[in-house]
């Protein structure tokens, strides 16, 4: 079975600073995986999607992730947080047409 | 907008009650799913519908009971169940899961709070 581990449960950034969401994934086979961002009750909005096609993959609100099979991780970064980034973020990988979820990264961002 | 709808939002209900989670989606995919997230624990999978036919029951109670009449219509109905049952149930579908990499769209969920 695929699985994927999120390094830090809450994370915390000042604005204007680097965001980095740490994801690791394991796998038996070439992974699809993804991240999702869920704002304060409401559900799941995708961020972006890694299918092989590159390894660096740009998504939403300009944030990005970087498939490294070397590390088996797929990170996601921003340059400069905004106070609207904050939120819960979960990596997620494809198992048989369903996703498996980490257990989601709470970023704060301070002003 | 989302193109996935849940109704009730928020639903109360007492542990003898039976009551349904409606989901609907507007996007044309042919698979629909049930997830549940609770406090301090990863999101769970716990129903698949691909086409209308359960492909997956990830060894939920019999408590819970989904429907899927159509491709654009899901119901999560709910009867007996227990305070530990108190979750975010969000709904989700996608195009087709037997498809590698196939992507997930998520409602906003319904809040359960069982008293």
């Amino acid at each position: 079975a695929q699985s994927v581990t999120q390094l830090g449960s809450h994370v915390s950034v000042s604005e204007g600073a680097l965001v980095l969401l740490r994801c690791n994934y394991s796998s038996s086979v070439p992974p699809y995986l993804f991240w999702y961002v869920q704002y304060p009750n409401q559900g799941l909005q995708l961020l972006l999607k890694y299918t092989s096609a590159a390894t660096l993959v740009k998504g939403i609100n300009g944030f990005e992730a970087e498939f490294k099979k070397s590390e088996t991780s797929f990170h996601l970064t921003k340059p400069s947080a905004h106070m609207s980034d904050a939120a819960e973020y979960f990596c997620a990988v494809s198992d048989q047409g369903a996703l498996t979820f980490g257990s989601g990264t709470r970023l704060q961002v301070q002003p | 907008e989302t193109g996935v709808t849940q109704t009730p939002r928020h639903l109360v209900m007492g542990m003898t009650n039976k009551k349904s989670l409606k989901c609907e989606q507007h996007l044309g995919h042919n698979a629909m799913y049930w997830y549940k997230q609770s406090a301090k624990k990863p999101l769970e999978l716990m129903f698949v519908y691909n086409f209308k036919e359960q492909t997956e029951n990830n060894s939920v109670p019999s408590r819970f009971s989904p429907e899927c009449p159509n491709s654009s219509h899901l119901f999560l109905h709910l009867h007996t169940l227990q305070p530990e049952d108190s979750a975010l149930y969000l709904c989700a579908s996608s195009q087709d899961p037997a498809v590698s990499g196939n992507t997930i769209y998520f409602g906003e969920g319904s809040w359960l709070t069982v008293v």
